[in-house]
């Protein structure tokens, strides 16, 4: 495979599930980001992580608990949802992230459609 | 905090007539500026990069023009096609992305 792939594509959960999602780079990066789309709204940076580390957290839920166990792989880890955290959710990653922050492209993952019921 | 304008918010045009997008955003300073597609649901796919330090780029039937001063951009879609219907986004890279609404697109066959 290449590329940014993400699974699952699509999730329900009840309020009261724990899941996780899964994001893998095949492109050797050093940065990998999470990003939120709601219906009609503008993408929204949640994490980032550079060289495994967390370089930035966008005043995030704590129902929210990303993982980077290396550079090539990235988790979501979602427990206690509300039906309002339904949403797309993109993960994406750059050569690297200089501090959370980066002038390189970033390439996009195919999300994953996140249903809380 | 960077803002970005798409306009139109949406556009509907017959098959073979060419596009222009509009982008605008605030802060000047940046590195560069990228323009998204994506398709309802599904993530997004670079269509073109254009560098600080350059006025425009091209790829096929797209091509995207950057005014870094007055902060702008615009992008051109030449004899547009039903494939063409999609979100498009225009993405400023202070060292940070920032997304606007984006503008739709619907190619009628």
């Amino acid at each position: 495979e290449t590329g940014v792939t993400q699974t699952p594509r699509h999730l329900v959960m009840g309020m009261t599930n724990k899941k996780s999602l899964k994001c893998e780079q095949h492109l050797g990066h050093n940065a990998m980001y999470w990003y939120k789309q709601s219906a009609k709204k503008p993408l929204e940076l949640m994490f980032v992580y550079n060289f495994k580390e967390q370089t930035e957290n966008n005043s995030v839920p704590s129902r929210f608990s990303p993982e980077c166990p290396n550079s090539s792989h990235l988790f979501l880890h979602l427990h206690t949802l509300q039906p309002e955290d339904s949403a797309l959710y993109l993960c994406a990653s750059s050569q690297e992230g200089g501090g959370g922050r980066s002038s390189d492209t970033q390439y996009f993952g195919p999300g994953t459609r996140l249903t809380v019921l | 905090k960077q803002e970005v304008t798409q306009i139109p918010a949406a556009l509907s045009v017959p098959e073979g007539e060419n596009l222009v997008l509009n982008c605008s955003f605030t802060d000047s300073a940046i590195y560069n500026l990228q323009w998204f597609r994506q398709d309802p649901g599904k993530g997004l796919t670079s269509l073109l990069l254009i560098q600080s330090s350059q006025r425009e780029q091209t790829s096929g039937r797209l091509n995207a023009s950057l005014d870094k001063s007055s902060g702008r951009s615009t992008l051109y879609i030449a004899a547009s096609q039903p494939g063409d219907s999609a979100t498009y986004l225009c993405v400023p890279n202070d060292y940070k992305l920032s997304f606007g609404a984006g503008t739709t697109v619907t190619v009628r066959a």
